[in-house]
C-alpha cells in the first residue's frame, strides 16, 4: 500500500513563526491534498496541490497564508505562516492514485504557544 | 455541494457486541464513498470504500458497510468488535466526477469506546 511521510510529526512554535511541513509519497502521483484538523473536530481540506500548476485553496483559505509548492510528483509543502494560537490544530497531507480512495500521512501535531 | 453527517458523536460498546455507525450524505451527483479509522496520535486508515458494484463492501478489521441510494446511507458494522476497535471513525464521501472530482469532504466523526 501507499506510504506517504511527514515531517515534522509535531512542533511547538512561538506565535508570529512560521512553519513548513513537507510530504514525501513513495510513488509519483498527480492529486496530493492538504487538510486542517482542529482539536476535536473533522477535516477540512485547505487545498489541493497538482505539480506544475497553483494549488487550489478552499473557502476561507489563502496562500498568504498556507502557501503551497509541489516541485514534482512525489513531495509537496506546507507552510502555515504568521502562527497564531488558533492555528495550533493537526495537518494531514494525503495522495490520490487514480479513481480510488485518498491515503494519508501520520499528521503534523502543531500547537502555538 | 456534498454534506456527510455522522448520526452519532460516541458509541459506547462491551467487547464482543455488534456494533452500527451510521452515515448518511448528501450529493447532486455520483459518489464515492469512504470510512476511515483514526487511532489516537495518527493519521488517517482507510477502512473499506464503495466506487460502484456491489453495495455490501468488506473492509479490513472485519468491518463492513452498506451503501444504500435510496436512503443515502453509508452505514459501518461490525459483528463483534475487540477493545482494539476503539478510535474515532470518519466517514467521508467524494464526487465521482465533476469539478469536484477527487475532494473529499468529511463527516465530523464517530467515537468508538470499546469497553471490556
Amino acid at each position: 500500500s501507499a506510504v506517504i511521510s511527514q515531517k515534522p510529526s509535531r512542533d511547538i512554535c512561538q506565535r508570529g513563526t512560521s512553519l513548513t511541513i513537507q510530504c514525501q509519497v513513495d510513488s509519483q502521483v498527480t492529486m496530493m491534498f492538504w487538510y486542517r484538523q482542529q482539536p476535536g473536530q473533522s477535516l477540512t481540506l485547505i487545498a489541493t496541490a497538482n505539480q506544475g500548476s497553483e494549488a487550489t485553496y478552499e473557502s476561507g483559505f489563502v496562500i498568504d497564508k498556507f502557501p503551497i509548492s509541489r516541485p514534482n510528483l512525489t513531495f509537496s509543502t506546507l507552510t502555515v505562516s504568521n502562527m497564531s494560537p488558533e492555528d495550533s490544530s493537526i495537518y494531514l497531507c494525503s495522495a490520490r492514485w487514480g479513481p480510488g480512495p485518498q491515503h494519508f500521512g501520520d499528521g503534523t501535531r502543531l500547537s502555538i504557544l | 455541494a456534498q454534506s456527510v453527517t455522522q448520526l452519532d458523536s460516541q458509541v459506547p460498546v462491551f467487547e464482543e457486541a455488534p456494533v452500527e455507525l451510521r452515515c448518511n450524505y448528501s450529493s447532486s451527483v455520483s459518489v464515492y464513498l469512504f470510512w476511515y479509522v483514526q487511532y489516537p496520535n495518527q493519521g488517517l486508515q482507510l477502512l473499506l470504500k464503495y466506487l460502484s458494484g456491489s453495495t455490501l463492501v468488506k473492509g479490513i478489521n472485519g468491518f463492513e458497510a452498506e451503501f444504500n441510494k435510496s436512503q443515502t446511507s453509508f452505514h459501518l458494522r461490525k459483528p463483534s468488535v475487540h477493545i482494539s476497535d476503539t478510535a474515532e471513525y470518519f466517514c467521508a464521501v467524494s464526487d465521482a466526477g465533476g469539478t469536484s472530482y477527487g475532494k473529499l469532504t468529511f463527516g465530523q466523526g464517530t467515537i468508538l469506546t470499546v469497553h471490556p
